[in-house]
């Protein structure tokens, strides 16, 4: 069964030092994994993927995310926290078959302190 | 610009009044989901369209159906609502099998049953 974790509820990072917010997964199959952010009462924002390819990936307003199949881990990153990078930031997976369903990891609280 | 539109964004129903919420999009994308959040936890899966073949989830509660009538919206119906299934409702739209993975969600709708 497909799966995503995120180990950490809440990580809090002063603001201009590097952030990691952790994600394993678990899928049969090659994975396509996605990060998305979300700010109160909104919807979510796609930040990166992986599909194939390099296995760091650059994305919106400065995030990255490495992928490690051996780990199995695609952790989310930026070198800078912002105040305003503070959000819910959700891992998910994709397996592109005819059931092509994607499943959410619990998320992550971000606190970026001034 | 193309995108996910729900509508409405806040809907107060009464406890057993039936409700739907509508999602449109302009993306022209083939898979189309709702899902479920609830108090900043993870998205949940309700169901899925692939094109017109639609994919219940096995605890999706039968008091909520779906509908889409067209590529371009999906209806999500629940028939008697309880206070229970106070939520965000997140539509979705992907595109499968053209290199393009990633979900695009709208803005959500905020359900308040009194």
């Amino acid at each position: 069964a497909q799966s995503v974790a995120q180990p950490e509820d809440q990580v809090n990072v002063a603001e201009g030092n590097p952030l990691t917010v952790k994600c394993t997964y678990s899928v049969s199959g090659n994975p396509y994994l996605f990060w998305y952010v979300q700010y109160p009462n909104r919807g979510l924002q796609f930040l990166l993927k992986y599909i194939t390819g390099d296995n760091l990936v650059k994305g919106s307003y400065g995030f990255e995310a490495e992928f490690n199949k051996s780990q199995t881990s695609f952790h989310l990153k930026k070198p800078s926290a912002l105040v305003s990078d503070s959000a819910l930031y959700f891992c998910a997976v994709r397996v592109m078959n005819r059931d092509d369903k994607i499943i959410f990891g619990k998320g992550t609280r971000l606190h970026i302190l001034p | 610009d193309a995108m996910v539109i729900q509508n409405p964004r806040y809907q107060v129903t009464q406890f057993g009044k039936p409700v739907t919420l509508s999602c449109s999009q302009t993306l022209n994308h083939n898979v189309m989901y709702w899902y479920q959040q609830k108090s900043s936890q993870a998205p949940k899966l309700l169901f899925h369209y692939y094109d017109k073949d639609f994919n219940n989830e096995a605890d999706t509660p039968d008091n909520f159906q779906s509908r889409r009538p067209n590529t371009s919206f999906c209806f999500l119906d629940i028939r008697s609502p309880g206070l229970g299934d106070a939520a965000m409702y997140l539509c979705a739209t992907s595109l499968e099998g053209r290199g393009t993975a990633e979900a695009f969600f709208g803005q959500g709708t905020r359900l308040t049953v009194v």
